[in-house]
């Protein structure tokens, strides 16, 4: 399996521009998640989703932030409008229920919001 | 959720074996301790998860002791590439919490 694929590896983008992110979990897994990493907040829980229905989203910073799931192999995570506060690596991982729910994650995505 | 101590940083030499305690004085009665592992520019890495007792994997070992109020990831005969943050989770299955982790540094 190739694993947890995210697209793109790096995005740089202007201040109020859309940005769409992008994540296709392992084949077979129910569980998708989406973090962020910074340096000042570390790894953060943005939402998850089981059999591709969200559901825990407390973690979504505001309203300018939103995921979809519209099939097991697809989802993605859109910022709009961007801002420099934006500026993170977002990671997508996903799992299973029947492998102590490790979760597996993807290689992620440098945002950077000028 | 239960919050986690553990040491922001740790050194240690090639070949010893590394001890990183994590302390969990809230932990639930359903809660699982769970460790990853991150390099940098990459996104964390399962390692190991138990609930109590001893766990071994071909990894590492995990010791609990009785009131699982802590928990011990052990490396044994460590290298260079094990030089990495560390990250000791309490909780769900799904919930990840992340710490600040133990950045370990390993020297030649």
């Amino acid at each position: 399996d190739a694993g947890v694929i995210q697209s793109p590896r790096h995005e740089v983008t202007e201040m109020g521009q859309e940005v769409t992110l992008r994540c296709k979990p392992i084949s077979g897994h129910d569980y998708l998640f989406w973090y962020r990493q910074t340096m000042m907040r570390g790894l953060e829980l943005l939402i998850y989703f089981n059999n591709n229905v969200p559901i825990d989203d407390s973690g979504m910073p505001e309203d300018r932030f939103s995921a979809k799931m519209p099939n097991a192999s697809f989802s993605t995570l859109k910022i709009q409008p961007s801002e420099p506060r934006d500026s993170a690596v977002y990671f997508c991982a996903s799992s299973t229920s029947g492998r102590n729910h490790e979760q597996f994650f993807g290689p992620g995505t440098r945002l950077t919001v000028l | 959720l239960a919050k986690t101590t553990q040491p922001i940083s740790m050194d240690s030499y090639e070949g010893q074996e590394v001890n990183i305690t994590c302390s969990h004085n809230n932990i639930a009665t359903n809660d699982y301790i769970t460790w990853y592992q991150q390099f940098p520019s990459q996104g964390p890495r399962f390692i190991i998860q138990g609930y109590k007792t001893k766990v071994t994997n071909e990894v590492a070992s995990l010791f609990i002791p009785a009131d699982r109020k802590s928990s011990t990831l052990s490396l044994p005969r460590v290298s260079l590439s094990d030089t990495a943050v560390y990250y000791c989770l309490v909780g769900g299955y799904n919930k990840l919490i992340f710490g600040a982790g133990t950045r370990l540094a390993v020297h030649p």
